[in-house]
Protein backbone atom coordinates (compact mmCIF):
# COMPACT_ATOMS: atom_id res chain seq x y z
CA UNK A 1 0.00 0.00 0.00
CA UNK A 2 1.55 3.14 -0.95
CA UNK A 3 2.12 5.84 1.53
CA UNK A 4 3.50 9.24 1.59
CA UNK A 5 4.75 11.44 4.47
CA UNK A 6 5.51 14.96 4.66
CA UNK A 7 8.67 16.73 6.26
CA UNK A 8 10.27 19.87 7.35
CA UNK A 9 10.79 22.87 8.98
CA UNK A 10 7.25 24.13 10.55
CA UNK A 11 8.67 27.44 10.28
CA UNK A 12 9.54 29.81 7.76
CA UNK A 13 10.94 33.58 7.45
CA UNK A 14 9.43 36.02 5.42
CA UNK A 15 11.48 36.24 1.79
CA UNK A 16 12.88 33.22 2.69
CA UNK A 17 12.96 29.60 0.91
CA UNK A 18 10.34 27.26 2.19
CA UNK A 19 11.60 23.44 1.22
CA UNK A 20 9.75 20.31 2.00
CA UNK A 21 10.23 16.70 1.21
CA UNK A 22 7.74 13.71 0.17
CA UNK A 23 8.93 10.18 1.27
CA UNK A 24 6.77 7.80 -0.43
CA UNK A 25 7.04 3.95 0.76
CA UNK A 26 4.93 0.78 -0.64
CA UNK A 27 5.65 1.93 -4.61
CA UNK A 28 8.16 3.64 -6.57
CA UNK A 29 8.25 7.36 -7.72
CA UNK A 30 10.46 5.84 -10.59
CA UNK A 31 6.97 5.08 -12.36
CA UNK A 32 6.19 6.87 -15.88
CA UNK A 33 2.54 5.62 -14.72
CA UNK A 34 1.69 8.99 -12.41
CA UNK A 35 3.29 12.06 -11.47
CA UNK A 36 4.27 14.01 -7.96
CA UNK A 37 2.31 16.70 -6.40
CA UNK A 38 1.83 19.23 -3.94
CA UNK A 39 -0.97 20.79 -3.10
CA UNK A 40 -1.66 23.38 -0.27
CA UNK A 41 -4.17 24.38 2.16
CA UNK A 42 -4.24 27.82 3.81
CA UNK A 43 -5.90 27.73 7.61
CA UNK A 44 -9.72 27.69 7.08
CA UNK A 45 -9.00 28.02 3.31
CA UNK A 46 -9.76 26.16 0.24
CA UNK A 47 -7.40 23.46 -1.74
CA UNK A 48 -4.79 24.89 -3.98
CA UNK A 49 -2.72 23.13 -6.33
CA UNK A 50 1.39 23.81 -6.36
CA UNK A 51 2.58 21.67 -9.21
CA UNK A 52 3.32 18.39 -10.56
CA UNK A 53 6.12 16.23 -11.87
CA UNK A 54 6.60 13.35 -13.83
CA UNK A 55 9.52 10.59 -13.37
CA UNK A 56 10.20 11.85 -17.04
CA UNK A 57 11.15 15.06 -16.00
CA UNK A 58 7.94 17.20 -17.16
CA UNK A 59 6.88 19.77 -14.55
CA UNK A 60 3.69 21.38 -14.56
CA UNK A 61 3.29 24.49 -11.94
CA UNK A 62 0.56 26.75 -10.36
CA UNK A 63 0.62 29.74 -12.88
CA UNK A 64 0.49 31.87 -9.92
CA UNK A 65 3.25 30.86 -8.05
CA UNK A 66 5.28 29.28 -11.08
CA UNK A 67 8.33 31.82 -10.84
CA UNK A 68 8.69 30.83 -7.28
CA UNK A 69 8.26 27.01 -7.07
CA UNK A 70 10.68 24.49 -8.10
CA UNK A 71 9.60 20.24 -7.20
CA UNK A 72 12.01 17.47 -7.84
CA UNK A 73 12.76 13.82 -7.56
CA UNK A 74 15.03 11.54 -5.75
CA UNK A 75 14.81 8.16 -7.18
CA UNK A 76 17.70 7.06 -4.95
CA UNK A 77 15.78 8.27 -1.89
CA UNK A 78 12.11 7.76 -3.30
CA UNK A 79 11.41 10.88 -2.67
CA UNK A 80 10.41 14.36 -4.33
CA UNK A 81 10.39 17.84 -3.08
CA UNK A 82 9.55 21.02 -3.08
CA UNK A 83 10.87 24.66 -2.74
CA UNK A 84 8.99 27.78 -2.44
CA UNK A 85 11.10 31.13 -2.64
CA UNK A 86 10.34 34.28 -1.01
CA UNK A 87 7.95 33.38 0.89
CA UNK A 88 4.74 35.51 2.46
CA UNK A 89 2.41 35.07 5.11
CA UNK A 90 0.09 34.66 2.57
CA UNK A 91 2.07 30.83 1.70
CA UNK A 92 0.93 29.74 5.62
CA UNK A 93 -0.61 26.55 5.05
CA UNK A 94 -1.03 22.87 5.23
CA UNK A 95 0.94 21.08 2.76
CA UNK A 96 0.30 18.20 0.79
CA UNK A 97 1.98 15.86 -1.16
CA UNK A 98 0.12 13.20 -3.28
CA UNK A 99 0.64 10.81 -6.33
CA UNK A 100 -1.88 11.73 -9.54
CA UNK A 101 -2.84 10.02 -12.07
CA UNK A 102 -3.81 11.20 -15.66
CA UNK A 103 -7.07 11.93 -15.65
CA UNK A 104 -7.77 10.17 -12.05
CA UNK A 105 -6.91 12.36 -9.23
CA UNK A 106 -4.87 12.59 -6.49
CA UNK A 107 -5.07 9.16 -4.42
CA UNK A 108 -2.83 9.01 -1.80
CA UNK A 109 -2.13 12.27 -0.12
CA UNK A 110 0.05 12.35 3.27
CA UNK A 111 -1.19 14.09 6.15
CA UNK A 112 -0.02 17.47 5.40
CA UNK A 113 2.38 19.29 7.38
CA UNK A 114 1.45 23.20 8.31
CA UNK A 115 4.13 25.55 7.50
CA UNK A 116 3.81 29.16 9.17
CA UNK A 117 5.71 32.14 7.91
CA UNK A 118 6.39 34.39 10.27
CA UNK A 119 9.04 36.41 11.34
CA UNK B 1 -7.55 29.09 -16.62
CA UNK B 2 -10.62 26.77 -16.24
CA UNK B 3 -12.37 27.92 -12.43
CA UNK B 4 -14.32 25.56 -10.88
CA UNK B 5 -17.82 26.72 -9.14
CA UNK B 6 -19.70 24.88 -6.96
CA UNK B 7 -22.91 24.92 -5.26
CA UNK B 8 -24.13 25.14 -2.74
CA UNK B 9 -21.41 26.56 -0.49
CA UNK B 10 -23.03 24.97 2.40
CA UNK B 11 -25.69 22.48 2.87
CA UNK B 12 -27.45 20.93 6.07
CA UNK B 13 -29.67 17.92 5.98
CA UNK B 14 -30.41 14.76 7.96
CA UNK B 15 -29.71 11.60 8.20
CA UNK B 16 -30.66 9.27 5.71
CA UNK B 17 -31.40 12.31 3.14
CA UNK B 18 -30.37 12.59 -0.22
CA UNK B 19 -28.32 15.38 -0.72
CA UNK B 20 -26.68 16.93 -4.17
CA UNK B 21 -23.47 18.90 -4.70
CA UNK B 22 -23.13 20.48 -8.37
CA UNK B 23 -19.55 21.67 -9.85
CA UNK B 24 -19.62 23.83 -13.21
CA UNK B 25 -16.12 24.50 -14.74
CA UNK B 26 -16.28 27.36 -16.96
CA UNK B 27 -15.46 25.36 -19.56
CA UNK B 28 -16.46 21.77 -21.18
CA UNK B 29 -13.78 19.11 -19.53
CA UNK B 30 -15.36 16.31 -20.94
CA UNK B 31 -15.41 13.50 -18.54
CA UNK B 32 -12.58 14.66 -16.54
CA UNK B 33 -13.45 15.38 -13.08
CA UNK B 34 -13.18 14.09 -9.48
CA UNK B 35 -14.84 14.44 -6.10
CA UNK B 36 -12.66 14.79 -2.71
CA UNK B 37 -14.05 14.30 0.72
CA UNK B 38 -12.18 16.15 3.38
CA UNK B 39 -12.57 15.96 6.96
CA UNK B 40 -11.43 18.20 9.83
CA UNK B 41 -7.47 18.06 9.99
CA UNK B 42 -7.53 15.19 7.72
CA UNK B 43 -5.83 15.05 4.17
CA UNK B 44 -8.76 14.94 0.98
CA UNK B 45 -9.75 11.67 0.29
CA UNK B 46 -10.49 10.55 -3.13
CA UNK B 47 -14.20 9.76 -3.65
CA UNK B 48 -14.69 9.50 -7.44
CA UNK B 49 -13.22 10.53 -10.88
CA UNK B 50 -13.76 10.13 -14.41
CA UNK B 51 -16.98 12.03 -13.23
CA UNK B 52 -18.77 8.59 -12.41
CA UNK B 53 -16.45 5.80 -11.07
CA UNK B 54 -15.92 5.07 -7.77
CA UNK B 55 -12.56 4.85 -5.92
CA UNK B 56 -11.92 1.48 -4.58
CA UNK B 57 -13.14 1.36 -0.54
CA UNK B 58 -16.02 3.84 -1.43
CA UNK B 59 -19.64 3.20 -0.26
CA UNK B 60 -21.91 2.93 -2.77
CA UNK B 61 -24.23 5.50 -1.44
CA UNK B 62 -21.71 7.83 -3.32
CA UNK B 63 -22.59 8.88 -7.22
CA UNK B 64 -21.42 10.85 -9.61
CA UNK B 65 -22.32 12.39 -12.82
CA UNK B 66 -22.12 14.47 -15.64
CA UNK B 67 -20.20 15.69 -18.09
CA UNK B 68 -19.01 18.83 -20.25
CA UNK B 69 -19.74 21.84 -17.94
CA UNK B 70 -22.42 20.15 -15.65
CA UNK B 71 -21.30 17.46 -12.19
CA UNK B 72 -22.77 16.44 -9.85
CA UNK B 73 -22.18 14.20 -6.26
CA UNK B 74 -24.77 12.88 -4.81
CA UNK B 75 -24.98 11.08 -1.51
CA UNK B 76 -28.27 8.96 -1.96
CA UNK B 77 -28.91 8.03 1.80
CA UNK B 78 -27.01 10.29 4.10
CA UNK B 79 -24.75 8.72 7.03
CA UNK B 80 -23.38 10.74 10.31
CA UNK B 81 -19.74 9.93 8.72
CA UNK B 82 -20.47 11.89 5.46
CA UNK B 83 -20.37 15.29 7.59
CA UNK B 84 -17.33 16.92 5.84
CA UNK B 85 -16.10 19.36 3.14
CA UNK B 86 -16.49 17.96 -0.59
CA UNK B 87 -14.29 19.89 -3.09
CA UNK B 88 -14.12 18.62 -7.36
CA UNK B 89 -11.03 18.83 -9.25
CA UNK B 90 -11.01 19.35 -12.82
CA UNK B 91 -8.47 16.47 -13.62
CA UNK B 92 -8.48 16.79 -18.01
CA UNK B 93 -5.04 18.85 -18.32
CA UNK B 94 -3.12 21.08 -16.22
CA UNK B 95 -3.23 23.43 -14.62
CA UNK B 96 -4.73 21.54 -12.13
CA UNK B 97 -8.01 23.56 -10.13
CA UNK B 98 -9.95 22.73 -7.44
CA UNK B 99 -13.51 24.18 -6.47
CA UNK B 100 -13.96 26.30 -3.70
CA UNK B 101 -15.82 23.64 -1.89
CA UNK B 102 -18.73 22.53 -0.01
CA UNK B 103 -19.57 22.39 3.70
CA UNK B 104 -22.00 19.29 4.67
CA UNK B 105 -23.54 19.44 8.10
CA UNK B 106 -25.58 16.82 9.34
CA UNK B 107 -28.53 18.15 10.82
Amino acid sequence: QLQLQESGPGLAKPSETLSLTCTVSGGSIGTSDYYWSWIRQPPGKDLEWIGSMYYSGNTYHNPSLKSRVTISLDTSKNQFSLRLTSVTAADTAVYYCARGGNHVGFDPWGQGTLVTVSS
Amino acid sequence: DIQMTQSPSSVSASVGDRVTITCRPSQDISSWLAWYQQKPGKAPKLLIYTANTLQSGVPPRFSGSGSGTDFTLTISSLQPEDSAVYYCQKVDRFPITFGQGTRLEIK
